[in-house]
C-alpha cells in the first residue's frame, strides 16, 4: 500500500522551459509535505515544502502547489537549468507522527 | 558545522556475515532516522529513534534487523546473517526536532551482500 507516489519515472525538459513534476498522496492525516533533490552516490537533500494550511509555497524558481481536495502536489521548476537534472523526491509526514513517508522518485534531466 | 556522517560509505559482506552501519547526526540533532533505498525504488522508512529510545520500527523487517542510538556515540544499524535481498542503499537523516519537519541525510552506505 503506497501512500505516496510519483507516477512518472522520468521526465526530460529542454533548458528555461517549466518543470513540472507531481505526486499524489492517499493519507488524510498528512499534514505537511517536502520535496528533496538527490544526485548519484549522495544523500537528498532538501528543497521545499509545504504545510497543508496553504496551498502555494514559492522559493526562487521553486514552487509547490498542493491540492488538498485532490490529495496532489506538484514542484515547479522555471527556469529549469542543466544543474537541476536529478531524482527528485515527494515525502509527506504528519506532524505528530516523526517519520516522513517517501514517493518512489522522478529522474528529471534538464537538456541544453 | 560537520553534517551527518555515515560509515562505511561501502560495505561488501558474504551471505551470513553480519553488517554495521554507523551514523552520527548533525550537531543538536537528537532524532535520527533509518531508511533504506533498494534498486530501482524509493526511500522506505526502517526506523525512528532519540538518544536511547526506539520511537518508531515499523519499517523494519522482524528478524536480523536491530538498531539503536546510545547516549554516546553514533547510532548502529546492524543486520545479521545478511542475505541478498539486503543489498542496498541505507541512508540515516537526522532533525533537531520530532514532527515530520525537514530531515538532514548523510550520504549513505551502499551494502552489497556476495
Amino acid at each position: 500500500d503506497q501512500q505516496v507516489k510519483q507516477n512518472s519515472p522520468s521526465l526530460s525538459v529542454q533548458e528555461g522551459r517549466i518543470s513540472i513534476l507531481n505526486c499524489d498522496y492517499t493519507n488524510s492525516m498528512f499534514d505537511y509535505f517536502l520535496w528533496y533533490k538527490k544526485y548519484p552516490a549522495e544523500g537528498p537533500t532538501f528543497l521545499i515544502s509545504i504545510s497543508s494550511i496553504k496551498d502555494k509555497n514559492e522559493d526562487g524558481r521553486f514552487t509547490v502547489f498542493l491540492n488538498k481536495s485532490a490529495k496532489h502536489l506538484s514542484l515547479h521548476i522555471v527556469p529549469s537549468q542543466p544543474g537541476d537534472s536529478a531524482v527528485y523526491f515527494c515525502a509527506a509526514s504528519n506532524t505528530n507522527a516523526g517519520k516522513s513517508t517517501f514517493g518512489d522518485g522522478t529522474t528529471l534531466t534538464v537538456k541544453p | 558545522n560537520a553534517g551527518v556522517m555515515q560509515n562505511p560509505r561501502h560495505l561488501v559482506r558474504r551471505r551470513g556475515q553480519e553488517a554495521r552501519l554507523r551514523c552520527s547526526p548533525m550537531k543538536g540533532h537528537s532524532h535520527v532516522y533509518w531508511y533504506r533505498q533498494l534498486p530501482e525504488e524509493g526511500l522506505k522508512f526502517m526506523v525512528y529513534l532519540q538518544k536511547e529510545n526506539i520511537i518508531d520500527e515499523s519499517g523494519m523487517p522482524k528478524e536480523r534487523f536491530s538498531a539503536e542510538f546510545p547516549k554516546e556515540g553514533p547510532s548502529i544499524l546492524r543486520i545479521q546473517q545478511v542475505v541478498r535481498g539486503d543489498s542496498a542503499a541505507y541512508f540515516c537523516a537526522s532533525s533537531p526536532f520530532t514532527g515530520g519537519e525537514k530531515l538532514f541525510f548523510g550520504s549513505g552506505t551502499q551494502l552489497s551482500v556476495l
